[in-house]
């Protein structure tokens, strides 16, 4: 069993609609991650949380440290948004992050 | 604008070769890492660095070098010895080797493909 997972693996979306991603984790962690991976494969950090709720824009990141669960939310989802999201744990035992094996996300026009 | 180079973007290579992945960083971070993406896995860490002139194995090493002799720079070697050597390779930053989550900065990685 990986120490995080990830869900749905992939998802369509029709351009506006509401999108949720879920990551469980199963490890002690300090922070947790959420990436966004486009096609070139380069990525970059959207949010890093260790409690509550972090909003950026259209996005928005939750977490639930009791249920050891977190979400990533994106609202009025547009093409662009098209990439892959990678939830990634920063385990509190040591130099060693634990990563969900990500979620493609399409939107349609 | 300070960020993680990775070059090359494409590399091909023939089996049973060594090659070098070049990962370069101008954010003055102390640590560095390298990982390895396959499809439908998480990205798994093959070596980090903390400090100059110091690394460490991570998951998968085996088939793999790296070296640290400068703070901007950890290259990574893919040698004859990986089994499976064709995959995605990201490197990544971190500010303080302490909080290895703090300014945390991938790459825009390299894809390897032995032939």
């Amino acid at each position: 069993k990986n120490e995080v997972e990830q869900s749905p693996q992939n998802l369509t979306a029709q351009e506006g609609e509401f999108i949720t991603i879920n990551c469980s984790y199963s490890v002690g962690i300090s922070a947790l991650h959420w990436l966004q991976q486009h096609p070139g494969g380069g990525i970059v950090s959207l949010f890093m949380l260790s409690s509550g709720k972090k909003k950026h824009g259209r996005l928005i990141a939750t977490i639930n440290i009791q249920e050891k669960h977190s979400s990533l939310h994106i609202t009025a989802s547009h093409p662009r948004d098209s990439a892959v999201y990678i939830c990634a744990a920063d385990s509190n035992t040591g130099n060693q992050f634990y990563f969900g094996t990500g979620t493609s996300l399409t939107v349609i026009p | 604008d300070g960020g993680i180079t990775q070059s090359p973007k494409y590399l091909f290579r023939k089996e049973g070769q060594n090659v070098t992945l070049s990962c370069e960083q101008n954010l003055n971070h102390d640590a560095m890492y390298w990982y390895r993406q396959d499809p439908g896995q998480g990205l798994r860490l093959i070596y980090y660095s903390q400090i100059v002139n110091d690394f460490q194995k991570g998951d998968i090493a085996e088939g793999y070098s790296v070296s640290r002799e400068k703070k901007e720079s950890f290259p990574l070697t893919v040698t004859s010895a990986q089994k499976n050597p064709t995959a995605f390779y990201l490197c990544a930053s971190s500010i303080d080797n302490s909080r290895p989550n703090y300014g945390y900065t991938f790459g825009s990685g390299t894809r390897l493909t032995v032939v």
